[in-house]
């Protein structure tokens, strides 16, 4: 099994959706819990970062841990032709100082 | 915004080749690291540099490899030997604090192509 999955995707949606991303690990260790958003030729950038298992909100963006079943999720409310991109999630271990990719979801919100 | 400059931004070069990779991290960053991505592929972390020496590294990061820092402000990766299997997209990223408690900010990447 894979330290971390996601769905490749693509996903698309039209603009305004609420978009669910979803990840699942299987490090117990893991911790701390990241979501990148990587444009196109670009590097990762930092959008979301949590500590313990439940939500996270900021702006049109809500992180969701659950360490109970290792799952990991992120909404996007308002969803703009500016949100795709691939969403890369990468937890931590607690004492650790590398993060863990995932292969990322590609998201394309459509006019 | 400060940001993680990487040069140069495409390098081609021949099987067996040295190569040198330079990244500028954000100045009063503390945290320094590699990471790279086969096309089509995962982000995946080849090592951590902190107080001048390597915190962590994985099993990707081998003899070939190396980091330096041989100044305030850069901050290198060579890979002696280049293999066909070495291109991809490196990226250098840096941090104040550690990857766990701080966010890490990547440049834009070097992108190698080995023939």
């Amino acid at each position: 099994q894979k330290e971390v999955e996601q769905d490749p995707g693509p996903l698309s949606v039209p603009e305004g959706a609420i978009v669910s991303l979803n990840c699942t690990y299987s490090n117990s260790a893991f911790q701390y819990f990241m979501w990148y958003r990587q444009y196109s030729r670009k590097g990762p950038e930092l959008l979301m970062y949590t500590y313990s298992s439940g939500n996270k909100e900021d702006g049109r963006f809500t992180a969701q841990v659950d360490k109970s079943s290792k799952y990991i999720s992120l909404f996007i409310r308002d969803s703009q032709p500016s949100d795709s991109a691939t969403y890369l999630c990468a937890p931590v271990t607690g004492g650790g100082n590398k993060l863990t990719f995932g292969t990322g979801t590609q998201l394309k919100v459509e006019l | 915004e400060p940001e993680v400059t990487q040069t140069p931004s495409h390098q081609v070069t021949q099987m067996g080749q040295e190569v040198i990779l330079r990244c500028v991290p954000i100045s009063n960053h503390l945290y320094f690291y590699w990471y790279r991505q086969i096309l089509g592929q995962k982000v995946e972390f080849l090592v951590s540099f902190y107080n001048n020496e390597i915190s962590e590294k994985s099993e990707i990061f081998d003899d070939q490899f190396s980091v330096e820092r041989p100044d305030g402000s850069n901050f290198t990766l060579k890979i002696r030997s280049t293999k066909l299997e070495d291109s991809a997209m490196y990226f250098c990223a840096s941090s104040l604090r550690q990857a766990n408690t701080g966010e890490l900010f990547f440049g834009e990447g070097s992108r190698l192509t080995v023939l």
